[in-house]
């Protein structure tokens, strides 16, 4: 059981705009840590898709977009296209133990239609 | 551009010690502001972090996972490493090392396939 929780997946036709929703608590999301997003294309290692919330790495195209609200996040992918087809993953701390926790949620797979 | 690849045996017996290392290429492991975690993927599952490692060596571990883990790491070999103690089938799992930047992982290794089977 991930300490985030996500939709196991969503999908959508190409061209349209899909979000997956990443819902935390007040130990982790709701406590003011950011939020991140990984891609991971079948086969290959997490690409950082998204960082601290709503910030596009470097290469990321601007159809991705991250938001933060509360205790939860959304990415939105829009202009949907078949490359996007992947599993996606968000990410953030956790005040545990440590104050340190790396929790992740358990992942939504994109199918496009 | 940094690279990280992960390396050490496919198959591990259960209740013995599963031993990976990570090599840095393409910068310092002991350089800028980085920490270098480990993270896994059981099949079907989502990805759960370990646990990380500072340059200087200060450790922070997953507290599901504490007391079987220990992480290290050689500035000399650019490489940090991963112990899990007493592994089950559970264990089992697809491993990756990555660099921590700020809160989030920037870069990651391509990943390896850790199997528990007698």
């Amino acid at each position: 059981q991930s300490v985030l929780t996500q939709p196991p997946s969503v999908s959508g036709a190409p061209g349209q705009r899909v979000t997956i929703s990443c819902t935390g608590s007040r130990a982790n999301i709701g406590a003011g840590y950011d939020v991140h997003w990984y891609q991971r294309l079948p086969g290959a290692a997490p690409r950082l898709l998204i960082k601290n919330n709503n910030d596009r790495p470097s290469g990321v195209p601007d159809r991705f977009s991250g938001s933060k609200s509360g205790t939860s996040a959304s990415l939105a992918i829009t202009g949907l296209q078949a490359e996007d087809e992947a599993d996606y993953y968000c990410q953030s701390y956790d005040s545990g133990l440590s104050g340190w926790d790396v929790v992740f949620g358990g992942g939504t797979k994109l199918t496009v239609l | 551009q940094v690279q990280l690849q992960e390396s050490g045996p496919g198959l591990v017996k259960p209740s013995q010690t599963l031993s990976l290392t990570c090599t840095v290429s393409g910068g310092s492991i002991s350089g800028g502001t980085f920490y270098w975690s480990w993270i896994r993927q059981p099949a079907g599952k989502g990805l759960e972090w370990i646990g990380r490692i500072y340059p200087k060596g200060i450790t922070n571990y997953n507290p599901s996972l504490r007391g079987r883990v220990t992480i290290s790491i050689d500035t000399s070999e650019n490489q940090f490493s991963l112990k899990v103690n007493s592994v089950t089938a559970a264990d089992t799992a697809v491993y990756y090392c990555a660099r921590e930047l700020s809160t989030s992982f920037d870069s990651w290794g391509h990943g390896t396939l850790v199997t528990v089977s007698s």
